[in-house]
This record gives structure tokens, C-alpha cells and sequence, in this order.
């Protein structure tokens, strides 16, 4: 069984610039959530969706937006990038709420 | 107090040892608890998962989960050097729509 699948690896990006991170599920699993890890600030929540809705929602400014697709493959999505915006940037699906997630390799963003 | 709390650590054992990780959390509603193992540079890996008190045992692992006390603990038995890495433990809080909330992590150590 396929894990999950997060692309690409590695990202590097000037500041003011916008990025897209993509997230591909283990199949059946129906909810998608990101994480951004920093040494400092350790795992932050940003979004979890599940059938194409946004069921909860970190503490990140607007920048941040996020969507699923009907196949559950979701997007992240950084606009106006800003040099704290490096981190590993982290996906985790799970069959549903209270289920374990399930992490992908993450995607390194370096912001320039 | 912070949503989940561990010790940072680094806590130190030799190999063949017990190592003992401990969580306290703060939402008295949570129903489902989680440890990850973390490798330096790697994304988190699920190593067990807990939803009733009491002890669940996987292998050289065994998770314990007393409610009443807001407390769930990780035993690793006969660690070996590669087992360390960062642990981390995470909790769905129901006070914040079931959002996996994780804590900062537990550097283990095991020393050959």
C-alpha cells in the first residue's frame, strides 16, 4: 500500500514569491492535514480538510490557504513568502477524525 | 499550561534498558493519543496509538494512558541505539474540533 505522497521535496524561493505544495493520500484515506515544522516552534497545525471541506484551522495569517480535491489529493498553497517561512512543511492523512495520521517526507521550503 | 506537555530532554539510557516518555495534556475530553518516533531530517512515524486506559503493548513498546490524570506514557524495553530519536506525542482535543495537537518532543538518547 502506497504512503503518502508529498511533492517536491525540496523548494527554494525568494521572498514575495508564492508556492504550491502538493499532498497525494494513502488510499481510502478521506482527511488531509498540513503541519510546519520548525526547530524552534516544533509541529504547528495549519488546516486539516476532509471531502473537500476545511474542517479546522491553525493559527497562520491568510498567507496560508490550502483546498482537496474530489480524489481527497490536496494542495497548500504560501503567498507573499517571507523568509520565516522556511520549514518542513509536512502532510498526514487519515481514514477520519481520531484515526492516526499517517505523515508523508515532507517538502523543505527555503525561503531566500 | 501548554495543550501537550513532555520533557525535552535529552533523556539518556544505555542499550538494553527501559526508557520511560511521558505526555501530560490539558483537554480533559481527549479520546485519542498518539506517539510518533521522529528520526533527525526525517518525517514522523506513527509508532502507537491509545484510546483506553490502561497499558497497550506493541512489541518492545508499551503505551499507558491514565485519564483521570491527563497523563499517557511510552515505555521502550530493551532499547537499542536505534531507537533514539525524537518522540512525540500527540492528542486529539475535542475543545478544539478534534485537532491533533502535538507536543514539542523527547530527545532519546541510547548509548552502546
Amino acid at each position: 500500500k502506497a504512503g503518502v505522497t508529498q511533492t517536491p521535496r525540496y523548494l527554494i524561493k525568494t521572498r514575495g514569491q508564492q508556492v504550491t505544495l502538493s499532498c497525494s493520500p494513502i488510499s481510502g484515506h478521506r482527511s488531509v492535514s498540513w503541519y510546519q515544522q520548525t526547530p524552534g516552534q516544533g509541529l504547528q497545525f495549519l488546516f486539516e480538510y476532509f471531502s473537500e471541506t476545511q474542517r479546522n484551522k491553525g493559527n497562520f495569517p491568510g498567507r496560508f490557504s490550502g483546498r482537496q480535491f474530489s480524489n481527497s489529493r490536496s494542495e497548500m498553497n504560501v503567498s507573499t513568502l517571507e523568509l520565516g517561512d522556511s520549514a518542513l512543511y509536512l502532510c498526514a492523512s487519515s481514514r477520519d477524525l481520531n484515526q492516526p495520521q499517517h505523515f508523508g517526507d515532507g517538502t523543505r521550503l527555503s525561503i531566500l | 499550561q501548554k495543550e501537550v506537555e513532555q520533557n525535552s530532554g535529552p533523556l539518556s539510557v544505555p542499550e538494553g534498558a527501559i526508557a520511560s516518555l511521558n505526555c501530560t495534556y490539558s483537554d480533559r475530553g481527549s479520546q485519542s493519543f498518539f506517539w510518533y518516533r521522529q528520526y533527525s531530517g526525517k518525517s514522523p512515524e506513527l509508532i502507537m496509538s491509545i484510546y483506553s486506559n490502561g497499558d497497550k503493548e506493541d512489541g518492545r513498546f508499551t503505551a499507558q494512558l491514565n485519564k483521570a490524570s491527563q497523563y499517557v506514557s511510552l515505555l521502550i524495553r530493551d532499547s537499542q541505539p536505534s531507537d533514539s530519536a525524537t518522540y512525540l506525542c500527540a492528542v486529539n482535543m475535542r475543545e478544539y474540533g478534534n485537532k491533533l495537537v502535538f507536543g514539542a518532543g523527547t530527545i532519546l538518547r541510547v548509548k552502546s
